[in-house]
């Protein structure tokens, strides 16, 4: 099944010690987007790749940063990983960038900064 | 920011009941979209409304949207236990980007 596929489910990374975060897709989306959900608040939108150019949302702190090597892959990397990024974080796709897409996500990575 | 507030926060039913969330937002939209998400997994997409549509429906899902209050209601009937999920509004703002933002969500418990 096509599908949106994010690795690891949990991670676990140290105050301040780099992290990066994993995403392929099999649907051939050209979007792709990261968000970041806390416990109980609503998804954040950090930025999106529409094919290989890059959207940064503008209270997206510049600790967070992404790459998108190819159609198939994108990738979040926390440069100084603070305490409050803690949280869910999830990868979703859409087919094209239009105004009524609907988004596919994976199941998330559960980030824990000790 | 957050775009949507939904309300309640947290719904408990038994099965059976239909179960309502409201979602408001604060801008002019292209189109609403309901998610729904199970506990520590990602959403799944379940209906969108466009902004010159007033009602939607999809098996047992009925949308409606009322641009000039800016909010819609999502109307789950018939609810089964395993309908037990947290439920999220997400509009564009009114780009035509393709970006959804989203709301604080919904809890929803039906009780068997």
């Amino acid at each position: 099944d096509a599908m949106v596929i994010q690795n690891p489910r949990y991670q676990v990374t140290q105050f301040g010690k780099p992290v990066t975060l994993s995403c392929s897709q099999t649907l051939n989306h050209n979007v792709m987007y990261w968000y970041q959900q806390k416990s109980s608040q609503a998804p954040k939108l950090l930025f999106h790749y529409y094919d290989k150019d890059f959207n940064n949302e503008a209270d997206t702190p510049d600790n967070f940063q992404s790459r998108r090597p190819n159609t198939s892959f994108c990738f979040l990397d926390i440069r100084s990983p603070g305490l409050g990024d803690a949280a869910m974080y999830l990868c979703a796709t859409s087919r094209g960038g239009g105004p009524f897409e609907k988004l596919f996500f994976g199941s998330g990575t559960q980030l824990s900064v000790l | 920011s957050q775009q949507g507030e939904e309300d309640p926060q947290a719904l408990s039913i038994q099965e059976g009941e239909n179960a309502t969330m409201n979602c408001s937002y604060k801008t002019s939209i292209n189109n609403l979209q309901w998610y729904r998400q199970n506990s520590g997994r990602g959403l799944v997409h379940l209906i969108l409304i466009r902004s010159n549509e007033r009602e939607k429906h999809s098996g047992r899902l009925r949308v409606t949207l009322d641009t000039s209050k800016k909010s819609s209601s999502l109307l789950i009937t018939a609810s089964r236990a395993a309908d037990t999920a947290s439920y999220f509004c997400a509009t564009d703002r009114g780009s035509t980007l393709g970006r959804l933002y989203f709301g604080r969500g919904t809890q929803l418990t039906v009780w068997p």
